[in-house]
């Protein structure tokens, strides 16, 4: 099992530039997230989808986009990059089984804006 | 919104030392995660507690969910250098549509051996 897998694992933008950061999982977890960890801070949560087709904000969604058309893929995208944006970028799926929820996470994108 | 104070900041300790590190939150959680991340890498679950005052253990780590349900607290035994890393108390509240996870800042440990 790959379980979550994110790509690319770098990337350069320059300020305005746009770009999509890719997410699949395949162990088909109804729920998907994205979150960004800033320097010496925990994860704050972008967007969210508990399903193909859903798809709801997050903490911090100014600046971002997502779409989920299929339960195994949730892209984030990001329209006119900005220095603000610069962290590292990580995906997450979720099991609901009765009471138990247990996250996954993928290896993360760091993303640097110039 | 919710919000979780996660202490220390940072743990120097050496090798066979025991650790405790906590989190506090301003609300009650449902659900407390403990989380390690290692450099490069995505946060790895260690420990799930899913009722008030449970206390269960992974190993060298126990966790406890507080009875109030606003804080929860690790501890690694005996420490060995492969426990170097981030730690991050994660709580959710399930139920709704949302079960999102809201992470303290962590809690970054160094073993020497």
């Amino acid at each position: 099992n790959a379980g979550v897998t994110q790509t690319p694992k770098f990337r350069i933008l320059k300020i305005g530039q746009s770009m999509t950061l890719q997410c699949t999982q395949d162990m088909n977890h109804n729920y998907m997230y994205w979150y960004r960890q800033d320097p010496g801070m925990g994860l704050k949560l972008i967007y969210y989808s508990v399903g193909a087709g859903i798809t709801d904000k997050g903490e911090v969604p100014n600046g971002y986009n997502v779409s989920r058309s299929t339960t195994e893929d949730f892209p984030l995208r990001l329209e006119l990059a900005a220095p603000s944006q610069t962290s590292v970028y990580f995906c997450a799926s979720n099991f609901r089984t009765g009471a138990l929820y247990g996250y996954t996470f993928g290896s993360g994108t760091r993303l640097t804006v110039v | 919104g919710q919000q979780l104070n996660q202490s220390p900041q940072s743990m120097f300790i050496q090798e066979g030392e025991d650790v405790s590190m906590n989190c506090t939150s301003s609300s009650i959680f449902n659900t407390w995660l403990w989380y390690k991340q290692d450099p490069g890498e995505g946060p790895v679950l260690l420990i799930a507690l899913y009722k008030a005052g449970e206390l269960t253990s992974n190993g060298r780590l126990t966790a406890q969910f507080g009875i109030t349900r606003k804080d929860s607290f690790l501890n690694i035994s005996a420490s060995i250098p492969s426990d170097v890393g981030i730690y991050f108390c994660a709580g959710m509240n399930y139920g709704g549509s949302q079960g999102n996870l809201i992470f303290g800042k962590g809690t970054k440990l160094s073993v020497k051996p």
